[in-house]
Order: C-alpha cells, then sequence, then structure tokens
C-alpha cells in the first residue's frame, strides 16, 4: 500500500538553527500537505501546496517557515530560526485532489529545539 | 464557538461495548467530513469518510446531520485494539483545502 514517509523521524536542534523536514508524498497525489501537533493538543494546518506552489496557508505559517518541491519526489517544510515554541510533532500529507478526498499522513518528524 | 468540537472523553468501555462519538462543526459551508483515528504519538490515520446518506464499514457507522452541523461514529462489538483516540475532521469548504481538526476523544477498550 502506497505511503507517505517522512524523515528523520526525530530531530533534535539548538535554537536559532534552521532545520528541514523531508517528505515524500504518494506518487499520484497532486497535493500536499504540513500540519504540525504540539504535545498534548490537536493537529493544526501549516500550509497547502499544489503545482508548485503554496495554495493555502495558516496564519501559525509565518517568515519563517517556507516550503519547497525541490525534485519530482520530495517536498520539505524548511524553519529558518527555530524557536522553543516550535517543538512539535510535524505531518506531511498528500491527497488525489484538494477538496472532498482523504489525505494521507506520513508517520511524522518529532522537532525538539532546546 | 470552536470550528470542530468534540467531548475529549476519556470514554471506558467494556469489549463487546457498543459507543458513540459525537462532532459538532461551525462552518455551515464545510464540504467534507471524515473520522480518523489517532494512536499515542503516532500520525491520524484515516478511520472513515463520512457521506450525506451515512455510511458504515464493518462495525463502524458515521452518520452527517448537515442542518445541525453535526456528525457521529458509531463502533459496535468494540476490540481492544479501537483503543485510540478519534479525531473529526472538516474540510470547512469556501475554496480551501486545509483539514481543520477537532481535539479527538480518547477511547480505552477494557478487557
Amino acid at each position: 500500500e502506497p505511503e507517505v514517509t517522512q524523515t528523520p523521524s526525530h530531530q533534535v536542534t539548538q535554537m536559532g538553527q534552521e532545520v528541514i523536514l523531508r517528505c515524500v508524498p504518494i506518487s499520484n497525489h497532486l497535493y500536499f500537505y504540513w500540519y504540525r501537533q504540539i504535545l498534548g493538543q490537536k493537529v493544526e494546518f501549516l500550509v497547502s501546496f499544489y503545482n508548485n506552489e503554496i495554495s493555502e496557508k495558516s496564519e501559525i505559517f509565518d517568515d519563517q517557515f517556507s516550503v519547497e518541491r525541490p525534485d519530482g519526489s520530495n517536498f520539505t517544510l524548511k524553519i529558518r530560526s527555530t524557536k522553543l515554541e516550535d517543538s512539535a510533532m510535524y505531518f506531511c500529507a498528500s491527497s488525489v485532489s484538494g477538496r472532498n478526498t482523504e489525505a494521507f499522513f506520513g508517520q511524522g518528524t518529532r522537532l525538539t529545539v532546546v | 464557538r470552536k470550528e470542530v468540537e468534540q467531548d475529549p472523553g476519556p470514554f471506558n468501555v467494556p469489549e463487546g461495548a457498543t459507543v458513540a462519538f459525537n462532532c459538532t462543526y461551525s462552518n455551515s459551508a464545510s464540504q467534507s467530513f471524515f473520522w480518523y483515528r489517532q494512536d499515542c504519538r503516532k500520525e491520524p490515520k484515516l478511520l472513515m469518510s463520512v457521506y450525506s446518506s451515512g455510511n458504515e464499514d464493518g462495525r463502524f457507522t458515521a452518520q452527517l446531520n448537515r442542518a445541525s452541523q453535526y456528525i457521529s461514529l458509531l463502533i459496535r462489538d468494540s476490540k481492544l485494539s479501537d483503543s485510540a483516540t478519534y479525531l473529526c475532521v472538516v474540510n470547512m469548504g469556501t475554496g480551501r483545502r486545509a483539514l481543520t481538526f477537532g481535539s479527538g476523544t480518547r477511547l480505552q477498550v477494557q478487557p
């Protein structure tokens, strides 16, 4: 069964450092997403990406965040200067189309900012 | 009012019990609805989509009431492996592609 894969599974970084989280969406999916979940809280939308551009972003997705699809398979989330409050589980997801279809999630990257 | 609201639980039920979860959503223009399941520190996994006519998948039945902006999930014959957090998830429509998650309802099935 095709799945979304994410690397690394766990990343520890110092405050102020840049991190890049990587994802390989399901191959025939066209829409890609990043969500995050702070420990004990609900899953929150960050950004959606379609046709090589951001199609929607939340208030959380400020200038310190960026996304990129550097090649035909990878989808990355970069956090430029990490803060303690960026510590969370980051989930990548993909869907065949943007509406009325299910999104499938990767296993997540646990980011710990120290 | 929260965009997607769920009773956090926990619901503690014996094996074999029937349990129902409810969820309300705030935006009447919402277009699509899902139940996801999340195990501790794992990713959300799609359990089922929720259709206007209601739908069933084995022991799981989902219902949607658009007039009341209400979604339900019924689990029959609960198994120990059903223990998880059940997430009500809504696409709010109006041009949005993002999914909005409820905080989840925790289910613990006991032997």
